[in-house]
Protein backbone atom coordinates (compact mmCIF):
# COMPACT_ATOMS: atom_id res chain seq x y z
CA UNK A 1 0.00 0.00 0.00
CA UNK A 2 0.87 3.41 -0.82
CA UNK A 3 2.56 5.51 2.19
CA UNK A 4 3.99 8.66 2.93
CA UNK A 5 6.21 9.36 6.26
CA UNK A 6 7.27 12.71 7.18
CA UNK A 7 9.35 12.14 10.04
CA UNK A 8 8.93 15.81 11.66
CA UNK A 9 6.41 17.19 13.32
CA UNK A 10 7.72 19.91 14.63
CA UNK A 11 10.11 22.56 13.30
CA UNK A 12 11.99 26.07 13.28
CA UNK A 13 13.51 27.84 11.12
CA UNK A 14 14.70 31.63 11.65
CA UNK A 15 13.18 34.20 9.15
CA UNK A 16 15.36 34.20 6.23
CA UNK A 17 17.18 31.28 6.61
CA UNK A 18 16.54 28.39 4.61
CA UNK A 19 14.64 25.25 5.81
CA UNK A 20 14.34 21.34 4.55
CA UNK A 21 10.79 19.61 5.47
CA UNK A 22 11.16 15.88 5.01
CA UNK A 23 9.32 13.34 2.92
CA UNK A 24 9.80 9.81 2.10
CA UNK A 25 7.17 7.44 -0.01
CA UNK A 26 6.47 4.02 -0.77
CA UNK A 27 5.04 2.91 -3.73
CA UNK A 28 5.96 0.14 -6.05
CA UNK A 29 4.17 2.25 -9.03
CA UNK A 30 6.40 3.01 -12.24
CA UNK A 31 4.53 6.31 -12.47
CA UNK A 32 3.37 8.69 -9.94
CA UNK A 33 3.27 12.47 -9.19
CA UNK A 34 4.90 13.90 -5.69
CA UNK A 35 2.92 17.15 -4.53
CA UNK A 36 3.69 19.60 -1.73
CA UNK A 37 0.76 21.45 -0.02
CA UNK A 38 0.68 24.52 2.70
CA UNK A 39 -2.32 24.76 5.12
CA UNK A 40 -2.35 27.67 7.45
CA UNK A 41 -4.53 27.99 10.00
CA UNK A 42 -7.05 29.08 7.91
CA UNK A 43 -7.51 25.88 6.91
CA UNK A 44 -7.57 25.92 3.04
CA UNK A 45 -4.85 23.77 1.17
CA UNK A 46 -2.36 25.48 -0.95
CA UNK A 47 -0.49 23.64 -3.49
CA UNK A 48 3.03 24.41 -4.01
CA UNK A 49 4.68 22.16 -6.08
CA UNK A 50 5.11 18.88 -7.93
CA UNK A 51 7.03 16.17 -8.99
CA UNK A 52 6.63 14.06 -11.64
CA UNK A 53 8.68 10.41 -11.36
CA UNK A 54 9.79 10.65 -14.53
CA UNK A 55 10.76 14.34 -14.19
CA UNK A 56 14.73 14.68 -14.79
CA UNK A 57 15.07 17.97 -13.26
CA UNK A 58 13.81 19.15 -9.22
CA UNK A 59 11.14 21.04 -9.57
CA UNK A 60 10.75 24.79 -8.24
CA UNK A 61 8.63 27.43 -8.12
CA UNK A 62 9.90 30.53 -6.53
CA UNK A 63 11.36 30.26 -3.04
CA UNK A 64 9.95 26.31 -3.12
CA UNK A 65 12.43 23.84 -5.01
CA UNK A 66 11.52 19.86 -4.32
CA UNK A 67 14.56 17.83 -3.83
CA UNK A 68 13.65 14.68 -5.65
CA UNK A 69 15.55 11.44 -5.17
CA UNK A 70 13.78 8.55 -6.45
CA UNK A 71 15.92 5.76 -6.00
CA UNK A 72 15.82 6.63 -2.21
CA UNK A 73 11.85 7.69 -2.81
CA UNK A 74 12.22 10.83 -0.91
CA UNK A 75 10.82 14.43 -2.04
CA UNK A 76 12.26 17.05 0.40
CA UNK A 77 10.69 20.52 0.07
CA UNK A 78 13.27 23.13 0.32
CA UNK A 79 12.25 26.64 1.59
CA UNK A 80 14.99 29.46 0.69
CA UNK A 81 14.63 32.90 2.65
CA UNK A 82 11.79 31.76 5.06
CA UNK A 83 9.22 34.18 5.63
CA UNK A 84 7.17 34.70 8.76
CA UNK A 85 4.26 33.68 6.54
CA UNK A 86 5.57 30.99 6.23
CA UNK A 87 4.20 29.38 8.81
CA UNK A 88 1.80 26.26 9.07
CA UNK A 89 1.51 23.05 8.41
CA UNK A 90 3.18 21.49 5.69
CA UNK A 91 1.96 18.58 3.59
CA UNK A 92 3.46 15.92 1.20
CA UNK A 93 1.07 14.11 -0.85
CA UNK A 94 1.23 11.20 -3.64
CA UNK A 95 -0.60 10.09 -6.58
CA UNK A 96 -0.47 6.85 -8.41
CA UNK A 97 -0.87 7.69 -12.32
CA UNK A 98 -4.08 5.56 -12.25
CA UNK A 99 -5.73 7.33 -9.58
CA UNK A 100 -7.00 10.85 -10.30
CA UNK A 101 -7.77 12.73 -7.77
CA UNK A 102 -6.77 10.46 -5.29
CA UNK A 103 -4.18 11.93 -2.59
CA UNK A 104 -2.41 10.00 -0.45
CA UNK A 105 -0.97 12.54 1.74
CA UNK A 106 1.52 12.53 5.03
CA UNK A 107 0.84 13.32 8.47
CA UNK A 108 2.38 16.45 8.33
CA UNK A 109 5.05 19.17 9.35
CA UNK A 110 4.11 21.99 11.32
CA UNK A 111 7.02 24.90 10.61
CA UNK A 112 7.42 27.83 12.76
CA UNK A 113 9.08 30.81 10.98
CA UNK A 114 11.21 32.78 14.17
CA UNK A 115 11.95 36.83 13.49
CA UNK B 1 -11.38 32.92 -11.50
CA UNK B 2 -13.18 32.05 -8.19
CA UNK B 3 -11.31 29.61 -5.94
CA UNK B 4 -13.06 26.52 -4.68
CA UNK B 5 -16.35 27.41 -2.66
CA UNK B 6 -17.15 25.04 0.24
CA UNK B 7 -20.51 26.20 2.19
CA UNK B 8 -21.36 25.82 4.80
CA UNK B 9 -17.81 26.98 6.05
CA UNK B 10 -19.24 26.07 9.98
CA UNK B 11 -21.55 23.65 11.66
CA UNK B 12 -22.86 21.84 14.66
CA UNK B 13 -25.02 18.51 14.45
CA UNK B 14 -25.64 16.17 17.38
CA UNK B 15 -25.33 12.39 17.24
CA UNK B 16 -27.81 10.73 14.81
CA UNK B 17 -28.61 13.89 12.40
CA UNK B 18 -27.09 14.06 8.77
CA UNK B 19 -25.43 16.05 7.31
CA UNK B 20 -24.87 17.77 3.79
CA UNK B 21 -21.84 19.90 2.43
CA UNK B 22 -21.81 21.69 -0.73
CA UNK B 23 -19.07 22.49 -3.06
CA UNK B 24 -18.73 24.97 -5.70
CA UNK B 25 -15.44 24.25 -7.95
CA UNK B 26 -13.62 26.23 -9.84
CA UNK B 27 -14.83 27.49 -13.52
CA UNK B 28 -14.01 25.21 -16.06
CA UNK B 29 -12.98 22.28 -13.51
CA UNK B 30 -15.01 19.00 -13.83
CA UNK B 31 -13.54 16.65 -11.18
CA UNK B 32 -14.49 17.45 -7.75
CA UNK B 33 -12.92 15.18 -5.45
CA UNK B 34 -13.88 15.04 -0.82
CA UNK B 35 -11.62 14.55 1.74
CA UNK B 36 -11.85 14.29 5.45
CA UNK B 37 -9.13 15.45 8.25
CA UNK B 38 -9.19 14.60 11.57
CA UNK B 39 -6.06 15.11 14.08
CA UNK B 40 -6.00 11.12 14.55
CA UNK B 41 -6.39 9.82 11.12
CA UNK B 42 -5.19 12.71 8.87
CA UNK B 43 -5.69 13.24 5.41
CA UNK B 44 -7.60 11.00 4.03
CA UNK B 45 -9.62 11.05 0.50
CA UNK B 46 -13.37 10.26 0.75
CA UNK B 47 -14.51 9.95 -2.82
CA UNK B 48 -14.08 11.68 -6.67
CA UNK B 49 -16.56 12.60 -9.10
CA UNK B 50 -16.03 13.37 -12.76
CA UNK B 51 -19.39 13.99 -15.07
CA UNK B 52 -21.77 13.02 -12.27
CA UNK B 53 -20.27 9.91 -11.87
CA UNK B 54 -18.35 8.33 -8.93
CA UNK B 55 -14.69 7.60 -9.94
CA UNK B 56 -13.38 6.36 -6.95
CA UNK B 57 -13.85 6.29 -3.27
CA UNK B 58 -11.79 5.90 -0.40
CA UNK B 59 -12.20 3.39 2.41
CA UNK B 60 -14.87 4.84 4.11
CA UNK B 61 -18.48 3.26 5.39
CA UNK B 62 -21.95 3.57 3.07
CA UNK B 63 -22.77 6.86 5.48
CA UNK B 64 -20.71 8.95 3.39
CA UNK B 65 -22.18 9.45 -0.08
CA UNK B 66 -21.89 12.17 -2.55
CA UNK B 67 -23.34 13.42 -6.06
CA UNK B 68 -22.30 15.89 -8.34
CA UNK B 69 -24.56 18.27 -10.45
CA UNK B 70 -24.50 18.62 -13.87
CA UNK B 71 -22.83 22.37 -13.44
CA UNK B 72 -19.78 20.51 -11.68
CA UNK B 73 -21.10 21.48 -8.43
CA UNK B 74 -20.77 18.26 -5.60
CA UNK B 75 -22.48 17.85 -2.08
CA UNK B 76 -21.60 15.23 -0.03
CA UNK B 77 -23.77 13.62 2.56
CA UNK B 78 -23.22 12.13 6.02
CA UNK B 79 -26.24 10.12 7.53
CA UNK B 80 -26.21 9.24 11.38
CA UNK B 81 -23.47 10.92 12.54
CA UNK B 82 -21.66 9.92 14.75
CA UNK B 83 -18.57 11.61 17.28
CA UNK B 84 -16.23 10.67 15.09
CA UNK B 85 -17.44 12.31 11.93
CA UNK B 86 -16.15 15.56 13.82
CA UNK B 87 -13.92 17.17 10.98
CA UNK B 88 -12.85 19.58 8.75
CA UNK B 89 -14.31 18.30 5.14
CA UNK B 90 -12.40 19.41 2.21
CA UNK B 91 -13.50 19.91 -1.06
CA UNK B 92 -10.58 20.42 -4.13
CA UNK B 93 -11.26 20.38 -8.07
CA UNK B 94 -9.19 19.88 -11.28
CA UNK B 95 -9.70 20.34 -14.74
CA UNK B 96 -9.79 16.90 -16.08
CA UNK B 97 -9.67 13.59 -14.67
CA UNK B 98 -6.54 12.19 -16.18
CA UNK B 99 -3.68 11.44 -13.72
CA UNK B 100 -1.10 12.73 -16.19
CA UNK B 101 1.29 15.70 -15.16
CA UNK B 102 0.35 18.07 -12.58
CA UNK B 103 -3.39 18.23 -13.21
CA UNK B 104 -3.54 19.38 -9.22
CA UNK B 105 -6.01 19.54 -7.00
CA UNK B 106 -7.15 23.32 -5.98
CA UNK B 107 -8.99 22.66 -2.31
CA UNK B 108 -11.38 24.80 -0.79
CA UNK B 109 -11.63 26.22 2.82
CA UNK B 110 -13.54 23.32 3.96
CA UNK B 111 -16.29 22.88 6.13
CA UNK B 112 -15.67 22.62 9.81
CA UNK B 113 -18.27 19.84 11.42
CA UNK B 114 -18.88 19.62 15.28
CA UNK B 115 -20.98 16.75 16.25
CA UNK B 116 -22.17 16.62 19.90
Amino acid sequence: AQKITQTQPGMFVQEKEAVTLDCTYDTSDPSYGLFWYKQPSSGEMIFLIYQGSYDQQNATEGRYSLNFQKARKSANLVISASQLGDSAMYFCAQRSYNQGGKLIFGQGTELSVKP
Amino acid sequence: KAGVTQTPRYLIKTRGQQVTLSCSPISGHRSVSWYQQTPGQGLQFLFEYFSETQRNKGNFPGRFSGRQFSNSRSEMNVSTLELGDSALYLCASREGQGSSGANVLTFGAGSRLTVL
